[in-house]
């Protein structure tokens, strides 16, 4: 299946671990995102990644490290985990020409 | 940065009736506005997009009008049915690389 796929879907964790969620897409996009949906559903986005470079970065704390090893892969690694945090963290993707992103499941992460 | 805001908050609509989102954005320089529908516990999913240079795009049942000047957009849903419960998104961006997001619109299909 051609998709965005992300694990893991549940992730409960204490405050001050840290934890990584993983992405992946084969859709041969040339963009990835990272997105947080909060309790209230509001969508935000964290991080974009132009052919593995960083292009935004939305004040989000220094706690939070996306890394690209591909252009297929983009990764997110969470220092020191606050109460704030829980939330459902979406990877995305996009191709540079038309603007169509396409979500993942969404990784649940809950911190105790 | 660009502002979306998006009304109603809820919408309750009678099985086969019209259900309409109305969203506004702030930055004028905004070129791509696409929908997205969220069912409980899944993936936002792009259900029709629209580009500043059209004013109207339809897809079966679903519809998004596009007004630059007052920098508004909409998405009509016509005969509603059960399955389209939902929340819906709509969002905006300059280029293709960050979409801004309103605040969701829970639509409920009663039968």
């Amino acid at each position: 299946d051609t998709a965005v796929s992300q694990t893991p879907k549940y992730l409960v964790t204490q405050m001050g671990n840290d934890k990584s969620i993983k992405c992946e897409q084969n859709l041969g996009h040339d963009t990835m995102y990272w997105y947080k949906q909060d309790s209230k559903k509001f969508l935000k986005i964290m991080f974009s990644y132009n052919n593995k470079e960083l292009i935004i970065n939305e004040t989000v704390p220094n706690r939070f490290s996306p890394k690209s090893p591909d252009k297929a892969h983009l990764n997110l690694h969470i220092n020191s985990l606050e109460l704030g945090d829980s939330a459902v963290y979406f990877c995305a993707s996009s191709p540079t020409t038309s603007g169509a992103t396409l979500f993942g499941p969404g990784t649940r992460l809950t911190v105790l | 940065g660009e502002n979306v805001e998006q009304h109603p908050s809820t919408l309750s609509v009678q099985e086969g009736d019209s259900a309409v989102i109305k969203c506004t954005y702030s930055d004028s320089a905004s070129n791509y506005f696409p929908w997205y529908k969220q069912e409980l516990g899944k993936r936002p999913q792009l259900i029709i997009d629209i580009r500043s240079n059209v004013g109207e795009k339809k897809d079966q049942r679903i519809a998004v009008t596009l007004n630059k000047t007052a920098k508004h957009f909409s998405l009509h849903i016509t005969e509603t049915q059960p399955e389209d419960s939902a929340v819906y998104f709509c969002a905006a961006s300059i280029g293709d690389y960050k979409l801004s997001f309103g605040a969701g619109t829970t639509v409920t299909v009663r039968a």
